[in-house]
């Protein structure tokens, strides 16, 4: 997966529950990002973090969680209060004098 | 903050054509564009990218021209292939590049 692996690729969830979706770099980078996808449709951001234990919200952070403890590691929590969780879901990191993004494979989430 | 906006949604064309897709963006700031590549189901990936200090940069068969003052920049793709057929992405971001504005996107289709 390029140095960054979120899983899993599928996840189904029940109405009223909450769902954490992994994103793991080994890139050393330090800023990391969540996109949501709808079919069709272009990338928003829910979260973004430039630096372990600070994160900040995207243009759709409602209805989401996430943590940054780790450098590597950058979870997102789909809460109950996100109404339409149903997408696909992309991390992305990045490393500083380092422009380009790298994605993750992707987490296709369905509620059920 | 930045917006960015790119025509056209969808782009049919006949295999061995070329492929010009346009993206226009708001913020002076910006100097660094990058293009990404979404096969069906996957990851968007970076193809390429241009910084402001340029005009012009070319990789095979696609290249991506920008023009400053009128803040657009377009990606053209000469000899179309099947294999191009993809959603493509355009994006801005502004010198620290910690954060990349994404375009609505392209679906370009390349018919046989």
């Amino acid at each position: 997966d390029g140095g960054i692996t979120q899983s899993p690729k599928y996840l189904f969830r029940k109405e009223g529950q909450n769902v954490t979706l992994s994103c793991e770099q080994n890139l050393n980078h330090d800023a990391m990002y969540w996109y949501r996808q709808d079919p069709g449709q272009g990338l928003r951001l829910i979260y973004y973090s430039q630096i372990v234990n600070d994160f900040q919200k995207g243009d759709i952070a409602e209805g989401y969680s996430v943590s940054r403890e780790k450098k590597e590691s950058f979870p997102l929590t789909v809460t109950s209060a996100q109404k339409n969780p149903t997408a696909f879901y992309l991390c992305a990191s990045k490393g500083s004098g380092n422009y380009g993004y790298t994605f993750g494979s992707g987490t296709r989430l369905t509620v059920v | 903050g930045e917006n960015v906006e790119q025509h056209p949604s969808t782009l049919s064309v006949q295999e061995g054509d070329s492929a010009v897709i346009k993206c226009t963006y708001s913020d002076s700031a910006s100097n660094y564009f990058p293009w990404y590549k979404q096969e069906l189901g996957k990851r968007p990936q970076l193809i390429i990218d241009i910084r402001s200090n340029v005009g012009e940069k070319k990789d095979q068969r696609i290249a991506v021209t920008l023009n400053k003052t009128a803040k657009h920049f377009s990606l053209h793709i000469t000899e179309t292939q099947p294999e191009d057929s993809a959603v493509y992405f355009c994006a801005a971001a502004n010198n620290a590049g910690n954060m990349l504005t994404f375009g609505g996107g392209t679906r370009l289709m390349v018919k046989p």
